[in-house]
């Protein structure tokens, strides 16, 4: 079992419509939780940023981590054609610890 | 402030060939760490340096290599490179000390191996 699971997608929806993203993970000492976008042939940019459990929101974007379940999720409010990318989740233990990746879920928004 | 730089943007080498690979981080970074993305792979972790020295290191084999120079720029190196290396090869960087986990990606440098 991989350490952090990604469904890959594609996810297509159409603009305007609320996305939901969501990662899991197999080791509970994870602490640091982020959320990267990355558009084609470009390099990942950081979104989101939670540390621990909770809610945070940014904009149209909110990251979510329920440890209890090892369950990440974003969510895109009114989504538009520009959020289209690949989101990829990462996480740490912290302390140094290296980031684990997911895959990264293709979204495209259709106008 | 400059983000983090990466070059060339685009190497086009033959099998056996080496390839050199160039980061900046961003100033006051002093973590650089490089991952490969292959098609439909994600992100593959390759190295880890700080403060000049190899902190980590990916499952890859050793002709993977590099080093950090004392203005915190790094080098990325494979030797006798094989078609399988092809891929967008990207750096990031890191602001030193604890708590900050999140690590600032350059645009990356795509390697085509033939």
């Amino acid at each position: 079992q991989k350490e952090v699971e990604q469904d890959p997608g594609p996810l297509s929806v159409p603009e305007g419509a609320i996305v939901s993203l969501n990662c899991t993970y197999s080791n509970s000492a994870f602490q640091y939780f982020m959320w990267y976008r990355q558009y084609s042939r470009k390099g990942p940019e950081l979104l989101m940023y939670t540390y621990s459990s909770g809610n945070k929101e940014d904009g149209r974007f909110t990251a979510q981590v329920d440890k209890s379940s090892k369950y990440i999720s974003l969510f895109i409010r009114d989504s538009q054609p520009s959020d289209s990318a690949t989101y990829l989740c990462a996480m740490s233990q912290g302390n140094n610890r290296k980031l684990i990746w997911g895959l990264g879920t293709s979204l495209a928004v259709n106008p | 402030e400059a983000g983090v730089t990466q070059s060339p943007t685009h190497l086009i080498k033959t099998r056996g060939q080496q390839a050199t690979l160039r980061c900046s981080p961003i100033s006051g970074h002093t973590s650089v760490y490089w991952y490969q993305q292959a098609l439909g792979l994600g992100l593959q972790f390759l190295l880890w340096y700080d403060e000049g020295e190899e902190r980590n290191r990916g499952n890859f084999p050793p002709r993977f290599s590099g080093r950090q120079f004392p203005n915190y720029s790094s080098e990325l190196n494979v030797n006798a490179l094989e078609l399988e290396d092809s891929a967008l090869y990207l750096c990031a960087s890191r602001f030193p000390g604890g708590g900050g986990e999140t690590q600032y990606f350059g645009p990356g440098t795509r390697l085509l191996v033939l």
